[in-house]
């Protein structure tokens, strides 16, 4: 009865690699995130989907690339990756955009090397 | 911009004592203001939240006052338990779409 779930947990990979994580909500919900934590533990926002449509599009650089096949499913890109790309990446959802309570996923840790 | 300053960013407190973590935020239209609790390794979880049109909430040992002249916010925690240690993060609604997040807390009980 996994309410947010992220695949993988664990990413290690080289410079210059592309790699996905994909996230998956079963709660119903509307929009969902995702965010980046890094080693300072700062939670900042990358991108925001709203029944498949992009509303926040931080600035981030464009190696990052989010899909949305359908509200459920909030998938990352990551081209051409680099050392400060090292970071856990949190997927969320809430029941609709930024005033509900965010639920989030058990996080990626990608680390680059 | 929209920014939310959060403070102390580490607290130790002792067992049974209260613990408090402030926030201010920029954007006097900000109605939501969610805390976030992040035990070691894992996601963040929702402990409380608090919206414009109130100015205090309480559960069990956690309370959350917000001044909306002043634009702050503050988390109590009552009677401190070990597993309260954790980072807390406060955050706070900007333009109705985007939740901004403080530089969290990270509290530790002593035993």
């Amino acid at each position: 009865d996994t309410a947010v779930s992220q695949t993988p947990k664990y990413l290690v990979t080289q410079m210059g690699n592309d790699k996905s994580i994909k996230c998956e909500q079963n709660l119903g919900h509307d929009t969902m995130y995702w965010y980046k934590q890094d080693s300072k533990k700062f939670l900042k926002i990358m991108f925001s989907y709203n029944n498949k449509e992009l509303i926040i599009n931080e600035t981030v650089p464009n190696r990052f690339s989010p899909k949305s096949p359908d509200k459920a499913h909030l998938n990352l890109h990551i081209n051409s990756l680099e050392l400060g790309d090292s970071a856990v990446y949190f997927c969320a959802s809430s029941q609709r955009a930024s005033s509900y309570e965010q639920y989030f996923g058990p996080g990626t840790r990608l680390t680059v090397t | 911009g929209e920014n939310v300053e959060q403070h102390p960013s580490t607290l130790s407190v002792q067992e049974g004592d209260s613990a408090v973590i402030k926030c201010t935020y920029s954007d006097s239209a900000s109605n939501y203001f969610p805390w976030y609790k992040q035990e070691l390794g894992k996601r963040p979880q929702l402990i409380i939240d608090i919206r414009s049109n109130v100015g205090e909430k309480k559960d069990q040992r956690i309370a959350v006052t917000l001044n909306k002249t002043a634009k702050h916010f503050s988390l109590h925690i009552t009677e401190t338990q070990p597993e309260d240690s954790a980072v807390y993060f406060c955050a706070a609604t900007f333009g109705n779409e985007k939740l901004t997040f403080g530089t969290g807390t990270r509290l530790t009980i002593i035993p």
